[in-house]
């Protein structure tokens, strides 16, 4: 098992690009996350999907979009990159909501010039 | 809006200490706690989960305790080694949904 996956493992981005960050997960779980990680911050929720098919806002969704492809495939895409979206991004993901812990990927590190 | 502090920020302890990493919470309707390591560089690793109904959790030379009332979880590494040494972060589950609110964080350095 891979368990969590992330691609690209490292992104310079110019204000105004689009990328998507990819997440798959080979675990069958129903529940992906996408967070975010800033300097003295903890990790904050962007958006997430409860099961295939369904996705919600988390804390800090703006300037985001995710799809949830299949089961195993969760995307989040900038549309039009900003500097304040140079951070590290972790996806992870759980095969049901409750008392289990969040599996989580190695991350994608963003820098927005 | 739940806040998570941690603190300190940093710790270094020699090798062979046993230490106490803290972490508090504003709102006590709390689902779970957890406690994960993050490796520099690295993606998290959960150490320990302790539901609501809990006060406390060991696995190995970790011990993690839920204080709810107060607001406050402590993590207790016993006899530890540089091998530790990693942020260790704590993260709340308000209501069974999975939707962690996450401390900043407490970077450990265990010296040999």
């Amino acid at each position: 098992n891979a368990g969590v996956t992330q691609t690209p493992k490292f992104q310079v981005l110019k204000t105004g690009q689009s990328m998507t960050l990819q997440c798959a997960q080979d675990m069958n779980h129903n529940s992906m996350y996408w967070y975010r990680q800033d300097p003295g911050m903890g990790l904050r929720l962007i958006y997430y999907s409860a099961s295939e098919g369904t996705t919600d806002k988390g804390e800090v969704p703006n300037g985001y979009n995710v799809s949830r492809l299949n089961k195993r495939e969760f995307s989040l895409r900038l549309e039009s990159a900003a500097p304040s979206q140079t951070s590290v991004y972790f996806c992870a993901s759980i095969r049901s909501r409750s008392r289990e812990t969040q599996y989580f990927g190695p991350g994608t590190r963003l820098l927005v010039l | 809006k739940q806040e998570v502090t941690q603190i300190p920020a940093a710790l270094s302890v020699p090798e062979g200490e046993n230490l106490v990493l803290n972490c508090s919470f504003t709102d006590s309707a709390i689902y779970n706690l957890q406690w994960f390591r993050q490796d520099p560089g690295k993606g998290l690793t959960s150490l320990l989960l302790i539901q609501s109904s809990q006060r406390e959790q060991t696995s190995g030379r970790l011990n993690a305790s839920l204080d709810k009332s107060s607001g406050r979880s402590t993590l207790y590494i016993a006899a530890s080694q540089p091998g530790d040494s990693a942020t260790y972060l704590c993260a709340l589950d308000q209501t069974g949904a999975n939707n962690l609110f996450f401390g900043t964080g407490t970077r450990l350095t265990v010296i040999p």
